[in-house]
């Protein structure tokens, strides 16, 4: 079946410096994109989100980027902080909004 | 405040026993949706419910079983056909307005005895 998939299961980064965070989707008939942040025993929170017809979109310190041409999307997390340490999944929404997540990325930061 | 309220916290299941897993939502959100969640895993989709009184199928339905005869609840069902019901259980809601945006409960920790 289609679904939304990750590179890395584990990133390391160094405080203070900028974290990308990579996402492959599958199904072409996705047309929302979302990234959420989920700390240890709690549920996934909203970070940001992108549609389809967006190539780039930016937040407080986080911005999305998708290309569509290689179903790639990535969250990129500016001057990382201690509190930033949690998995990050993405999401795709195809339009019968069953949404789909990821297997998730660890962000861990290092002193 | 308004939130999405899931019940209990922890859990266990003896062999051949159903268990439900309580969620209330006040958000006046219009879908609910139910995630199963393993250790170093994503999150799968057991059940999501648009509307009231309907709900489709998610990836694992399989031994699990849901209602939504309100707007503001959406109970999940483990079944004794769930051979593996061991996992995090997370709910959530969204207007159908915000696409993507969902908001979810604290979850609950379903263990086997």
């Amino acid at each position: 079946g289609e679904s939304v998939g990750l590179h890395l299961p584990t990133l390391s980064v160094q405080e203070g410096d900028n974290s990308i965070i990579n996402c492959a989707y599958s199904n072409s008939a996705s047309d929302y994109f979302i990234w959420y942040k989920q700390e240890s025993g709690k549920g996934p929170q909203f970070i940001i989100d992108i549609r389809s017809n967006m190539d780039k979109r930016q937040g407080q310190r986080v911005t999305v980027l998708l290309n569509k041409t290689v179903k790639h999307l990535s969250l990129q997390i500016a001057a990382t902080q201690p509190g930033d340490s949690a998995v990050y999944f993405c999401a795709e929404a195809p339009p019968d909004d069953k949404i789909i997540f990821g297997k998730g990325t660890r962000l861990h930061i290092l002193p | 405040d308004g939130g999405i309220t899931q019940s209990p916290k922890y859990l266990f299941r003896k062999e051949g026993q159903n268990v439900t897993l309580s969620c209330e939502q006040n958000l006046n959100h219009d879908a609910m949706y139910w995630y199963r969640q393993d250790p170093g895993q994503g999150l799968r989709l057991i059940y999501y419910s648009q509307i009231v009184n309907d709900f489709q199928k998610g990836d694992i339905a399989e031994g699990y079983s849901v209602s939504r005869e309100k707007k503001e609840s959406f109970p999940l069902t483990v079944t004794s056909a769930q051979k593996n019901p061991t996992a995090f259980y997370l709910c959530a809601s969204i207007l159908h307005s915000d696409r993507g945006k969902l908001f979810f409960g604290s979850g609950t920790q379903l263990s086997v005895l």
